[in-house]
């Protein structure tokens, strides 16, 4: 098993520019999420999703658009880059939600907006 | 919005020290869960509190969640290089949200 992967590894972009980042598992969860991580503030969560089909905010999900069409696919869309979203960005999986459930992390996006 | 915060942000310790690391809340969480992060990489489950007062033990790593399950302490004894990291706690409200604390960088000197 691969776990959780996403691609790519690290992304500069101009502001104002559109990009995918990408997050597979092949774990069969039901559950997927999104979190970045700046200085002093954990992770934050941008949206997740309970299953293919469904997808919800987290608290941070101003200017990023996700979809679940399949169980094992993921995808971030960012539509206009701002320099506030550079970021690190961590994609998870678990089970069947969140309540005690083991979350697997992703190897992380490095995102820098110029 | 609920809030976790976790103190100390930073601690350099010498080997073989004892170290406590803090998660508090003004929130009610489900359960709560504590992780460890290594540079360039996601972090790690490292364990899961449910129940008020309930402690758990992961070798030198000790875990315990308030009776009121609103905090939460992370006790290692004789601390290690190897222990070196961001420890991060993480509160579930039951509602498919998990909020993270801001997390404690822990530095081992040997």
């Amino acid at each position: 098993n691969a776990g959780v992967t996403q691609t790519p590894k690290f992304q500069v972009l101009k502001t104002g520019q559109s990009m995918t980042l990408q997050c597979a598992q092949d774990m069969n969860h039901e559950y997927m999420s999104w979190y970045r991580q700046d200085p002093g503030m954990g992770l934050r969560l941008i949206h997740y999703s309970v299953g293919a089909g469904i997808t919800d905010q987290g608290e941070v999900p101003n200017g990023y658009n996700v979809s679940r069409s399949t169980t094992e696919d993921f995808p971030l869309r960012l539509l206009s880059a701002a320099p506030s979203q550079t970021s690190v960005y961590f994609c998870a999986s678990s089970d069947t939600g969140t309540g005690g459930n083991e979350q697997f992390f992703g190897p992380g996006t490095r995102l820098t907006v110029l | 919005t609920q809030l976790l915060e976790q103190s100390p942000q930073f601690l350099s310790i010498q080997e073989g020290e004892n170290l406590t690391v803090y998660c508090n809340s003004s929130s009610v969480f489900s359960s709560l869960q504590w992780y460890r992060q290594e540079p360039g990489e996601g972090p790690v489950l490292l364990v899961t509190v449910v129940t008020g007062g309930e402690v758990k033990k992961l070798k030198r790593l000790t875990f315990q969640f308030g009776d009121a399950r609103k905090d939460s302490s992370l006790h290692i004894t004789a601390a290690q290089p190897g222990d070196t990291g961001l420890y991060l706690c993480a509160g579930d409200n039951a509602g498919n949200m998990l909020t993270f604390g801001g997390g404690t960088r822990l530095m081992v000197k040997p």
